[in-house]
């Protein structure tokens, strides 16, 4: 039971190259979210997979898409990369998006954008 | 609109010194509210929750927190801090946020030292 599993651990890109960021889990769980982490601001959500075929934005999706792909796998998408796209990206499942759901991280993407 | 304060950036403590974090919250209705931590290179990891009920809450690895309604606060603490409790701990709340869904949002973190 690996619980969610995050790949690649580390990339650098160069601005206006695309990459796509993975993401898996194995706890059956029918919720998924994106968030990036940036020094001093804690975690924001970039968007979520309340259940399998649905995807909705966050606080801040601008400059990514996603894909659930089924309901282990929910990819992140950055077309163009920016240098304001620096930072550390989490992946998290819960069972459902109700308020009290707990969510399980994987253990980050590193995005360095030059 | 929603918020949650985590007023230390940083704090170091020595080992078996006991320890508090705190949180502070801005939440309309009655909150869910969490403490997560994130060891370096890691993920988060959930400590404990509170949802209603008692207002003192255990966690794992012998951490506990206080719901205080009137201060608007959900403050972490634990007796005797382990080197290995160095990391940076998250206080979250639980937000609606559209389609009826909710969100978690963090405070900024806090950062704990543990000196031998």
């Amino acid at each position: 039971n690996a619980g969610v599993t995050q790949t690649p651990k580390f990339q650098v890109l160069k601005t206006g190259q695309s990459m796509t960021l993975q993401c898996a889990q194995d706890m059956n769980h029918n919720s998924m979210y994106w968030y990036r982490q940036d020094p001093g601001m804690g975690l924001r959500l970039i968007y979520y997979s309340a259940s399998e075929g649905t995807t909705d934005k966050g606080e801040v999706p601008n400059g990514y898409n996603v894909s659930r792909l089924n309901k282990r796998e929910f990819s992140l998408r950055l077309e163009s990369a920016a240098p304001s796209q620096t930072s550390v990206y989490f992946c998290a499942s819960s069972e459902g998006a109700g308020q009290g759901e707990t969510q399980y991280f994987g253990p980050g993407t590193r995005l360095l954008v030059l | 609109a929603q918020s949650v304060t985590q007023p230390d950036i940083h704090i170091t403590v020595s080992e078996g010194a006991s320890l508090e974090l705190r949180c502070n919250y801005s939440y309309g209705a009655t909150p869910y509210l969490f403490w997560y931590v994130q060891s370096p290179g890691q993920g988060l990891q959930l400590l404990l929750k509170y949802f209603s009920g008692d207002t003192l809450v255990q966690g794992i690895k012998g951490f506990e927190a206080e719901f205080k309604r009137s201060q608007s606060s959900f403050n972490l603490r634990k007796p005797s801090v382990h080197w290995s409790d160095a990391a940076e701990y998250f206080c979250a709340v639980a937000a609606p946020f559209s389609g009826g869904y909710n969100k978690l949002i963090f405070g900024a973190g806090t950062r704990l030292a543990v000196h031998p």
